[in-house]
């Protein structure tokens, strides 16, 4: 899988936009983003994820760039419940081997929203 | 639905013991990962079971071992218990679908503490 790069910290005001960055230069065509945050001592919880197209939900919108190489997460609204540690992953698109089950998570970026 | 549960929340055992930690996936999910996640490590794979087979594996010594039961249901053991097992033991279920598409959804873990 895909190596990713995140600033290791980030700062935001309550009710602005919170724009998480990823890095992701050597992604491969059938590589997936996903975005996953865990809350102090809980379990990651699932984000969003896309493979080359821009993705909205409920919670977060992420944009990839036209060739793949970086993605942004939106999360529109911050709250103080979102201050957390955000991972960005990419993982390959066809399971097999040792791609089964496994999401290779980096050291992500702590997001602190503040009042 | 119910999310992914993990029983005990938090375990404290003493070196040389073993210990067996438990988690019931989400309905339906048919394959069921574990992390562990240290502050020195961060979150690492274990392995991966699906149908009652395991088909990944992360790079762990032969003291962790794992089965997965015909209802899904997954327990980990971990023998000989060393000072440095101590962590936050994550499981995350997912339908066990082929690559990217198989979103992984996390328990709560359990905080197992060696004295």
């Amino acid at each position: 899988d895909a190596k990713t790069t995140q600033p290791t910290s980030m700062d935001c005001a309550e009710g602005r936009a919170a724009n998480l960055p990823c890095n992701h230069s050597t992604i491969s065509g059938n590589e997936y983003v996903y975005w996953y945050r865990q809350i102090h001592s809980q379990g990651p919880q699932y984000i969003i994820h896309g493979l080359k197209n821009n993705e909205t939900n409920e919670m977060a919108s992420l944009i990839i760039t036209e060739d793949r190489k970086s993605s942004t997460l939106i999360l529109p609204h911050a709250t103080l419940r979102d201050t957390a540690v955000y991972y960005c992953i990419v993982r390959v698109g066809r399971a097999g081997g040792t791609s089964y089950g496994k999401l290779t998570f980096g050291q992500g970026t702590i997001l602190t929203v503040h009042p | 639905k119910a999310g992914v549960t993990q029983t005990p929340r938090y375990l404290i055992k003493t070196r040389g013991q073993q210990v067996t930690l438990s988690c019931s996936p989400i309905s339906g999910h048919r394959s069921v990962s574990w992390y562990q996640q240290t502050p020195g490590q961060g979150l690492q794979f274990l392995f991966e079971y699906f149908s009652e087979t395991q088909r990944n594996k992360g790079n762990f010594p032969g003291r962790f071992s794992g089965r997965q039961f015909s209802n899904s249901r997954s327990e980990m053991n971990v023998s000989t218990l060393e000072l440095g097992d101590s962590a936050l033991y994550l499981c995350a279920s997912s339908p066990g679908l082929a690559g990217g598409t198989d979103t992984q959804y996390f328990g709560p873990g359990t905080r197992l503490t060696v004295l």
